[in-house]
């Protein structure tokens, strides 16, 4: 069974400070994973992308990729308030295109 | 996710009756993918299409749930004799041709279907 695992919160930052989100999945020959930002009624926004071990940085966003331990991350610096949403991690795992595997996301709430 | 037009975004069904919701993909875009999101859940794929292929199909429940994407006009996720348990939000996605886009999809707004 192709699994992405998240906690699902919720997770509470004060404004300004770092918000970690974590996500694991269980398929090795997934390559490529993505954090998505949904607010409350309305549809998953795609923040950013990665597939390479380590890194990637755009914005206040940083994603982490370790493939050895499965698991992925995203850090939020500077939280806002209107960073409050639920963040969905999602994997493809080889199969057809456009076919991800989400996890059920983490909701997030800022607090001023 | 602008761009990636559906309608209606909001319907109401009695059971049993048919529910179709459309897609318009961003332009460009020539893949479309139908998700559904039901209460409490994450979302989950339904459906892969190209211009009038069905790409994959590994998440569409056997009966009731047909989906087109014709030559002409947009792609319709057809749901026949509804019942409450259809009841959820469905996401379009669509994406450009796949050699310069890996796996990175982008939603439209979804339509909320409410079975009665």
């Amino acid at each position: 069974q192709k699994e992405v695992e998240q906690n699902s919160g919720p997770l509470s930052v004060p404004e300004g400070a770092i918000a970690s989100l974590n996500c694991t999945y269980s398929d090795r020959g997934s390559q490529s994973f993505f954090w998505y930002r949904q607010y409350s009624g309305k549809s998953p926004e795609l923040i950013m992308f990665i597939y390479s071990n380590g890194d990637k940085e755009d914005g206040r966003f940083t994603a982490q990729l370790n493939k050895a331990s499965q698991y992925v991350s995203l850090l939020i610096r500077d939280s806002q308030p209107s960073d409050s949403a639920t963040y969905l991690c999602a994997s493809d795992y080889g199969g057809s295109q456009g076919n991800l595997i989400f996890g059920k996301g983490t909701k997030l709430s800022v607090k001023p | 996710n602008a761009g990636v037009m559906q309608n209606p975004r909001h319907l109401v069904r009695r059971r049993g009756q048919e529910a179709r919701l459309r897609c318009s993909p961003m332009k460009g875009h020539s893949h479309v993918y139908w998700y559904r999101q039901l209460p409490e859940e994450g979302l989950k794929f339904m459906v892969y299409l190209q211009k009038e292929n069905i790409i994959d199909e590994s998440g569409m429940p056997k009966e009731r749930f047909s989906a087109e994407f014709p030559k002409e006009g947009p792609s319709i996720l057809r749901i026949q004799q509804v019942v409450r348990g259809d009841s959820a939000a469905y996401f379009c996605a669509s994406s450009p041709y796949v050699e310069t886009s890996g796996n990175t999809i982008y939603f439209g707004e979804g339509s909320w279907l409410t079975v009665v």
